[in-house]
């Protein structure tokens, strides 16, 4: 695609409830990375795909979250049993190994 | 691991000045140190970058600086214009042959007329 795609932009759920947000990365590149950007912040490092596989998993905060990319394509960030303290704007980004990461629009998460 | 820090948090100018925003990394490792702007709402999008073998990039009216021995870096904005306000981060990355960013926390540039 011409750019990455984030579904959807806006997401509004309870305190307790599941939660999954879309990333389509730009056709043909191989790393995807997801973050998350709090208000007045910069963003913060999540996990990192090369591929299928999570090459680097080091910043999911807690078990509640995980991520797929099972087919080395559109990845799915998956938050269970939601806090208040999980709002946040969720950034994906794809690039070429090595290469620029390009950022999506983000996926806005308010949890009440 | 890494840790950036940005300064200042906010930037007054007016047009036509210039603006310096200041980063400095911990990870001596860090090797690739990208500049992203982000409007209101916005995706960051990358303006410039810099790899460790260098220490200046120039692009036009915007330029970076590298100090490896001090871990500073640093963006400069010459000829200011109001559609340059916007919030700029910084961040570094940790060698590994990806891009892991670790972003600053951001510098909320405005440019009055």
């Amino acid at each position: 695609g011409a750019g990455v795609s984030q579904t959807p932009s806006n997401k509004v759920t309870e305190k307790g409830k599941y939660v999954e947000l879309r990333c389509d990365p730009i056709s043909g590149h191989t790393a995807l990375y997801w973050y998350r950007q709090s208000l007045g912040q910069g963003p913060e490092f999540l996990i990192y795909f090369q591929g299928t596989g999570a090459a680097d998993d080091s910043g999911l905060p807690n078990d509640r979250f995980f991520a797929v990319r099972p087919e080395g394509s559109v990845s799915t960030l998956k938050i269970q049993r939601t806090e208040r303290g999980d709002s946040a704007v969720y950034l994906c980004a794809s690039s070429l190994m090595g290469g620029e990461l390009f950022f999506g629009e983000g996926s806005r998460l308010t949890v009440l | 691991g890494e840790n950036v820090e940005q300064h200042p948090s906010t930037l007054s100018v007016q047009e036509g000045d210039s603006a310096v925003i200041k980063c400095t990394y911990s990870d001596s490792a860090s090797n690739y140190f990208p500049w992203y702007k982000q409007e209101l709402g916005k995706r960051p999008q990358l303006i410039i970058d810099i790899r460790s073998n260098v220490g200046e990039k120039k692009d036009q009216r915007i330029a970076v600086t590298l100090n490896k021995t001090a871990k500073h870096f640093s963006l400069h904005i010459t000829e200011t214009q109001p559609e340059d306000s916007a919030v700029y981060f910084c961040a570094a990355a940790s060698s590994g042959g990806y891009n892991k960013l670790i972003f600053g926390a951001g510098t909320r540039l405005a440019v009055h007329p």
